[in-house]
C-alpha cells in the first residue's frame, strides 16, 4: 500500500520569499514521487518527478524537490514566489504495477501576497 | 497541440440523465485513466485501460461505464445521474510499456454539475 501526506492545507508567502511545501510518503517499495500543480479552474501540470535517479529533482518554473528516504519526504521548494504561482499543489507517489496508479496527497493551496 | 483532450470541459444536467464525457491522446499512449476530483479537491482513479483492455477499476458505482474504442480513446459513460455525481473529472494517459516509472499526463478537466 502506498499514502501521501501533505503537512499543511494552506501556505501563504509573500512575493519574492521562499517556498515550502511539505510532503510525506509512505511506500512498501522504491517510489516515484511527483508534483502536479493545479491553477483555478485548470488541468493539472506536471511540476517534477523523482524516479530513483538524482535525489533533488529540478522542475519547471523554478521549482525543485529533495528525495530523503530517510525521512521519507519529498518536499517543493522554490527560492522566489511569484504571483503566477499562486495555485493548488499535489504530491503524488506511483505504484510500481503495470497500471502505474497514482496516490494523490489532499492538495496545498499556494497563496502569494504582495 | 493538445496531448490529451477532453470534452466537453463544463456540462450541467439534470439528476437522472445520461451523459458521456469524451477523450483522447496523441501521445501514442498505451494506457488511459479517469480520475475524479470531488469538492473538496480530492483526486482518485476511478478506472484504467491498457491497451483497451480494464485492468483498473475502483469500486466505482456500476452506474459509470468506460468505453475504449481504441488505445488512442476512452469514454466515459455515467447513467442516472445523482447529485454526487459533481465532480470534476480528469481523463489522462501514460506509456506503461516504455517502464515502471513513466509520467502520467492529464487533460484541463471535466466540470460535471448535477441538479
Amino acid at each position: 500500500a502506498q499514502s501521501v501526506t501533505q503537512l499543511d492545507s494552506h501556505v501563504s508567502v509573500s512575493e519574492g520569499t521562499p517556498v515550502l511545501l511539505r510532503c510525506n510518503y509512505s511506500s512498501s517499495y522504491s517510489p516515484s514521487l511527483f508534483w502536479y500543480v493545479q491553477h483555478p479552474n485548470k488541468g493539472l501540470q506536471l511540476l517534477l518527478k523523482y524516479t530513483s535517479a538524482a535525489t533533488l529533482v529540478k522542475g519547471i518554473n523554478g521549482f525543485e524537490a529533495e528525495f530523503k528516504k530517510s525521512e521519507t519526504s519529498f518536499h517543493l521548494t522554490k527560492p522566489s514566489a511569484h504571483m503566477s504561482d499562486a495555485a493548488e499543489y499535489f504530491c503524488v507517489v506511483s505504484d510500481q504495477s503495470a497500471a502505474s496508479k497514482l496516490t494523490f496527497g489532499t492538495g496545498t493551496r499556494l497563496q502569494v501576497t504582495l | 497541440d493538445t496531448a490529451v483532450s477532453q470534452t466537453p470541459k463544463y456540462l450541467v444536467t439534470q439528476m437522472g440523465n445520461d451523459k458521456s464525457i469524451k477523450c483522447e491522446q496523441n501521445l501514442g499512449h498505451d494506457t488511459m485513466y479517469w480520475y475524479k476530483q470531488d469538492s473538496k479537491k480530492f483526486l482518485k482513479i476511478m478506472f484504467s485501460y491498457n491497451n483497451k483492455e480494464l485492468i483498473i477499476n475502483e469500486t466505482v458505482p456500476n452506474r459509470f461505464s468506460p468505453k475504449s474504442p481504441d488505445k488512442a480513446h476512452l469514454n466515459l459513460h455515467i447513467n442516472s445521474l445523482e447529485l454526487g455525481d459533481s465532480a470534476v473529472y480528469f481523463c489522462a494517459s501514460s506509456q506503461v510499456a516504455a517502464g515502471l516509472r513513466n509520467t502520467i499526463y492529464f487533460g484541463e478537466g471535466s466540470w460535471l454539475t448535477v441538479v
